[in-house]
C-alpha cells in the first residue's frame, strides 16, 4: 500500500511568487491534515479535511494561504503571494475516518524556502 | 488551548544503552490521547507508541515504554537497548478525545537523538 506522498519535495521561490503544494493520501483515507514546521519550532497545524470539506482550518495563518481537496482525494496548498516568514517544511498527513489507534500517517513534507 | 513541551532539544546515548525523551503538556481535558512520533533523517514520520489518558498501564511497543503521568502532564518515552536506527528527531503529540474539528495533533518542538556507537 502506497502512503502519504507529497510533492515537490523543495520548492525555492522568490518573495511575491506563488508556490502550490500537493499531498497524494493513502487511498481511501477521508481525513487529510496539513501541518508545517518553521525551522527549530514546533509542527504547527493549519488544517483538516473530511472528505472534501474543511473540517477545522482554524490553524491557517492568513488569506495568503489556500486548500482544497476536490473530490476528496488529493489536497493542494497553495501559497499566494509568498512571503519569507512561509519559509519551513509543510507536512501532510491522513488517517481513516474511523480509527481505533487515532494515528495519522504522515508524508515526507515539502521543504519550503522563500527568498 | 493545549501545548506540548519537550524541553531536550538534543540528546544523545551509547548505543545498547537506555535514554529517556521528556515531554510535558498542558490541557484541560481529562480525556485525550498522547503519542510519540519519529522522523528519522529520511523525513517520513512514524508512529512510534500511543497511549490513552483513560488508562492507568503505560503503554509498550517492543523497546519503546512510556512513563505516563497524568497527575503530573508528563509522557515521556524509554528507549532502551539503543540501535543505531533509532536516531531521528521526536515528537511528543496531543490529541483531544474529541472529534468533529478536534482532531488535530498539537505537537512539542521535538528532540534530536543521537546514537554513538
Amino acid at each position: 500500500e502506497a502512503g502519504v506522498t507529497q510533492f515537490p519535495s523543495h520548492s525555492v521561490i522568490e518573495k511575491g511568487q506563488t508556490v502550490t503544494l500537493r499531498c497524494d493520501p493513502i487511498s481511501g483515507h477521508d481525513n487529510l491534515y496539513w501541518y508545517r514546521r518553521v525551522m527549530g519550532k514546533e509542527i504547527k497545524f493549519l488544517l483538516h479535511f473530511v472528505k472534501e470539506s474543511k473540517q477545522d482550518e482554524s490553524g491557517m495563518p492568513n488569506n495568503r494561504f489556500l486548500a482544497e481537496r476536490t473530490g476528496g482525494t488529493y489536497s493542494t496548498l497553495k501559497v499566494q503571494p509568498a512571503e519569507l516568514e512561509d519559509s519551513g517544511v509543510y507536512f501532510c498527513a491522513s488517517s481513516p475516518r474511523v480509527s481505533p489507534t487515532y494515528e495519522q500517517y504522515f508524508g515526507p513534507g515539502t521543504r519550503l524556502t522563500v527568498t | 488551548a493545549q501545548t506540548v513541551t519537550q524541553s531536550q532539544p538534543e540528546m544523545s546515548v551509547q548505543e545498547a544503552e537506555t535514554v529517556t525523551l521528556s515531554c510535558t503538556y498542558d490541557t484541560s481535558e481529562s480525556d485525550y490521547y498522547l503519542f510519540w512520533y519519529k522522523q528519522p533523517p529520511s523525513r517520513q514520520m512514524i508512529l512510534v507508541i500511543r497511549q490513552e489518558a483513560y488508562k492507568q498501564q503505560n503503554a509498550t511497543e517492543n523497546r519503546f515504554s512510556v512513563n505516563f503521568q497524568k497527575a503530573a502532564k508528563s509522557f515521556s518515552l524509554k528507549i532502551s537497548d539503543s540501535q543505531l536506527g533509532d536516531a531521528a528527531m521526536y515528537f511528543c503529540a496531543y490529541r483531544s478525545a474529541r472529534n468533529f474539528g478536534n482532531e488535530k495533533l498539537t505537537f512539542g518542538t521535538g528532540t534530536r537523538l543521537t546514537i554513538i556507537p
